[in-house]
């Protein structure tokens, strides 16, 4: 059975960095890309990005509001995937949910969520 | 930027009833377009994917159609379990994007 947790969330400043995890298990991680989808409270899915997997040069893909601002990593060793936030913005205040990437390229498996708050 | 659009975006039906939730896109998706069910503090949940191929273990009541830039999902019965808000989702270039949600109420 796919398994996906996320870890990491809390509150931070305005200004500030945190580094979430999502822990992978019951498939094979490495072949698979994944992505990161947040949504705010009461709002829709915001897709965040995406980390393709190593036959395709680990490629990233971001929405443009996070670019230049959030990066995506992974370690096929360890089954894991990251999203490094700097410079957060309180519009980045939502829960952050790791996903992965079907075949198809539909999400297909989900993580439940990690909140972010971001508040002085 | 795809823009996709759903409508409506609340929707009051009955146990039993046949329910359809459209969304239209931009610009043409060919069928790179999937549907995903949320309940409040879950995540969300695949259903269709590929416009209209059901995820395994997706109840058979549940269906998707359409093409190019406009797509329906349709729940034949609608079942109490099947309230919550649904989202479509583009996947044929990026930024991936979503719709706005349909949430789906009783009536």
């Amino acid at each position: 059975e796919v398994h996906l947790v996320e870890s990491g969330g809390g509150l931070v400043q305005p200004g500030g960095s945190l580094r979430l995890s999502c822990a992978a298990s019951g498939f094979s991680f490495s072949d698979h890309y994944m992505d990161w989808v947040r949504q705010a409270a009461g709002k829709g899915l915001e897709w965040v990005g995406r980390i393709k997997n190593k036959a395709n040069s680990y490629t990233t893909e971001y929405a443009a509001s996070v670019k230049d601002r959030f990066s995506i990593s992974r370690d096929d060793s360890k089954s894991s995937l990251y999203l490094h936030m700097n410079s957060l913005k309180t519009d980045d205040t939502a829960v952050y949910y790791c996903a992965g990437v079907t075949k198809d390229f539909s999400l297909a498996d989900w993580g439940q969520g990690t909140l972010v708050t971001v508040s002085s | 930027d795809i823009q996709m659009t759903q409508s409506p975006s609340t929707l009051s039906a009955s146990v039993g009833d046949r329910v359809t939730i459209t969304c239209r896109a931009s610009q043409s998706l060919s069928t790179w377009l999937a549907w995903y069910q949320q309940k409040p503090g879950k995540a969300p949940k695949l259903l269709i994917y590929k416009a209209s191929s059901l995820q395994s273990g997706v109840p058979a009541r549940f269906s998707g159609s359409g093409s190019e830039t406009e797509f329906t999902l349709t729940i034949s019965s609608l079942q109490s379990d099947d309230f919550a808000t649904y989202y479509c989702q583009q996947y044929t270039s990026y930024p991936l994007t979503f719709g706005g949600g349909t949430k789906v109420e009783i009536k």
